[in-house]
């Protein structure tokens, strides 16, 4: 079974401050990995997903498959980074079943 | 385009009732897919369906059950209501032909609270 794990469940960091929020995932086959996001009184939306490489807002996220680690990183924080991030782990096969970590706040001190 | 969109927003009910949930999803979307989010935890997967059926089910007893319509909408159905079923109810849409990695479209949500 896959499981998806964030260790932090608050970062607090000041604006311009590097980000890093810590993912870890655990399945045995290769997943494909995402970030999504839920900014206050907004719906959870995807940030960024691996296969697609690309920076969304400023944040990069690089699979790492020897350390199972998926963090979102950031070079320098913006006030209205401040949201809940969750990290999301999906299976190959056709089928969407999308694993969710318990989430991060993130909470960027002006 | 009013994306995905769930019904009703809030709902109270008590232990032992039953209680069905509404979703329509986002406009050329044909999968839906359940999710249960308890305080301060993540999105549990309750299950998915696609083309009219239940293609995938996450670790949730026969008490959740569900419905797609030709139309893509999704009803979620909870019999014999607990207590610990009390949370936020997310549906969410894709695409179910391109495979494995089409990113879900979520809805608001339905807060369920059962007294």
């Amino acid at each position: 079974a896959q499981r998806v794990t964030q260790p932090e469940k608050l970062l607090s960091v000041f604006k311009g401050a590097p980000v890093e929020l810590k993912c870890n995932y655990s399945y045995s086959g290769s997943p494909e990995l995402f970030w999504y996001v839920q900014y206050s009184r907004q719906r959870l939306q995807l940030l960024l997903r691996h296969i697609s490489r690309e920076s969304i807002k400023g944040f990069t996220a690089d699979l790492n498959k020897g350390e199972t680690s998926f963090h979102l990183k950031k070079p320098f924080a913006q006030e209205e980074d401040s949201a809940m991030y969750y990290c999301a782990l999906s299976t190959p096969g056709g089928y969407q079943k999308v694993t969710f970590g318990t989430g991060t706040k993130l909470q960027v001190i002006p | 385009d009013a994306g995905v969109t769930q019904s009703p927003t809030h709902l109270i009910k008590t232990r032992g009732q039953q209680v069905t949930l509404r979703c329509s999803p986002k406009s050329g979307h044909d999968t839906v897919s359940w999710y249960q989010q308890a305080l301060g935890q993540g999105p549990q997967f309750i299950f998915q369906y696609y083309e009219e059926e239940e293609r995938q089910r996450g670790n949730f007893p026969d008490r959740f059950s569900g419905h797609q319509f030709p139309n893509y909408s999704s009803e979620l159905n909870v019999n014999a209501l607990l207590l610990g079923d009390s949370a936020l109810y997310l549906c969410a849409s894709s695409l179910g032909g391109q495979g494995a990695h089409s990113p879900l479209h979520f809805g608001n949500g339905t807060r369920l609270t059962v007294t």
